[in-house]
């Protein structure tokens, strides 16, 4: 089963605006990653936070980590069009391999 | 962009019949994975490896055997394909450190149809 679960499935925002999607998952984690990946390509990764970390920033994403809680959320601001694409978290342990959500697709209208 | 290729990238195949999907890195990484990806589900791993010839499997394996002779190339095979496993196969490398599974770098895929 996955590991990680994304909220909302789909979000559709108007250019300029902010976007923010969820993700929660099940076990303990030594880091959570967030990929993009643009219709008929692979995914690309965008940022990892570690377990001991709480918020992390790269250019106009924002990642939070709550392991309390068991969730981690991705903020786009200002967001363009080059950021339609469907996001996905995803969370590492201590075996070398990721378990992906199912992603939450993005569209940004103009 | 990190070297890793895929091939084929398409392939329409009969039930019945094996399939191998390839994978090859210059990037020199430890450790790589085979993802499916189908609507709904995300990725999900099938089979992944940290060495040469040390592979283990991955959640969804069933049906599906992998090899890995040298560091750059690991080969995904379906020795008899099934409808079921009509997806989009996607091949990553990493190179983790620590017990820490670093970031994913991930090829284009390989889009495979079984009739």
């Amino acid at each position: 089963s996955q590991q990680g679960e994304e909220d909302p499935q789909a979000l559709s925002i108007q250019e300029g605006e902010n976007a923010t999607m969820n993700c929660s998952y099940k076990t303990s984690i030594n880091n959570l990653q967030w990929y993009r990946q643009n219709s008929g390509r692979g995914l690309v990764h965008l940022i990892l936070i570690r377990s001991n970390e709480r918020e992390k920033h790269s250019g106009r994403l924002r990642v939070t980590l709550d392991t309390s809680k068991k969730s981690s959320s991705l903020l786009i601001t200002a967001s363009r069009a080059a950021d339609t694409a469907s996001y996905f978290c995803a969370t590492g342990g201590n075996d070398y391999k990721l378990s992906f959500g199912a992603g939450t697709t993005v569209t940004v209208r103009a | 962009d990190a070297g890793i290729t895929q091939s084929p990238r398409h392939k329409v195949t009969e039930t019945g019949t094996p399939v191998t999907l390839r994978c090859h890195q210059t990037e020199n990484h430890r450790y790589m994975y085979w993802y499916r990806q189908d609507p709904g589900h995300g990725l999900r791993l099938i089979h992944y490896s940290y060495g040469v010839k040390d592979t283990d499997k991955g959640e969804v394996s069933d049906g599906y055997s992998v090899s890995r002779s040298k560091t750059e190339d690991f080969l995904l095979t379906l020795e008899s394909a099934t409808s079921s496993q009509t997806s989009v196969y996607f091949c990553a490398i990493s190179e983790s450190r620590q017990g820490n599974t670093g970031e994913l770098f991930f090829g284009e895929g390989s889009r495979l149809t079984v009739l």
